[in-house]
């Protein structure tokens, strides 16, 4: 297994389109995580899943955020209706038990014109 | 709210020296905290985890220690090289969601 991927690694789009990403978490692994990280800053949590049970998602989330996790695999993150706002790094992470570390792909960079 | 902050200001020291930073949390006890590396344009790598019960921890030339009294958790590399430039984040945990700081960012002069 050669770790968490995500896809696409670059976005950009225009303010009012909207957006999906993509991760493939380790595949052993049923727990996984969204992140939202912009310059300068620490990644800032989004949303949890355990196996395909969305257990959490931040109050920081707009209603033009949803993410799934079908059948507990991949996940997809999509946001609605993008604002400029929304241009950040979105990492995924994914972990085998709560609490444990957390193996993170390489991220989206998403920019928002 | 949970808040964990770093020393926004980069560390800069010669090769071979010991490198530490300082993670301050507050207004938490936290079950555990995780220091990551984070390279530019690439996803936070994992190095070391501690727990509440713990005082110290080591890998190879990494050092954690975790002061609940002072609500502090310092990170030193010793021998520092080069190769060890790069922002390292603190995050502290209960159950599964991390809360990170800024990071703090290190340059190791040759």
């Amino acid at each position: 297994d050669t770790g968490v991927s995500q896809d696409p690694r670059h976005k950009i789009t225009k303010r009012g389109q909207n957006v999906t990403f993509r991760c493939d978490p380790i595949s052993e692994h049923n727990r996984l995580y969204w992140y939202r990280q912009t310059l300068g800053q620490g990644p800032e949590f989004l949303t949890y899943f355990q196996n395909e049970a969305q257990l959490e998602k931040s109050r920081l989330l707009s209603d033009r955020f949803s993410a799934e996790r079908p059948k507990g695999s991949f996940s997809t993150l999509e946001i609605q209706r993008t604002e400029q706002g929304d241009s950040a790094m979105y990492l995924c992470a994914s972990s085998l038990v709560a609490g444990d570390e957390q193996f993170f792909g390489p991220g989206t960079r998403l920019t928002v014109l | 709210s949970q808040k964990i902050e770093q020393n926004s200001e980069a560390l800069n020291i010669q090769e071979g020296k010991t490198a530490t930073l300082t993670c301050n949390y507050t207004n938490y006890s936290p079950a555990y905290l995780q220091w990551y590396r984070q390279d530019p344009g690439r996803g936070p790598v994992f190095l070391l985890l501690i727990r509440e019960n713990e005082k110290e921890k080591r890998k190879e030339r990494l050092k954690v220690t975790f002061d609940t009294t002072l609500k502090q958790s310092l990170f030193h590399i010793t021998a520092s090289q080069p190769a060890d430039s790069a922002t390292y984040l603190c995050a502290q945990g209960d159950s599964y969601k991390l809360i990170f700081g800024s990071g703090t960012r290190l340059l190791v002069r040759p």
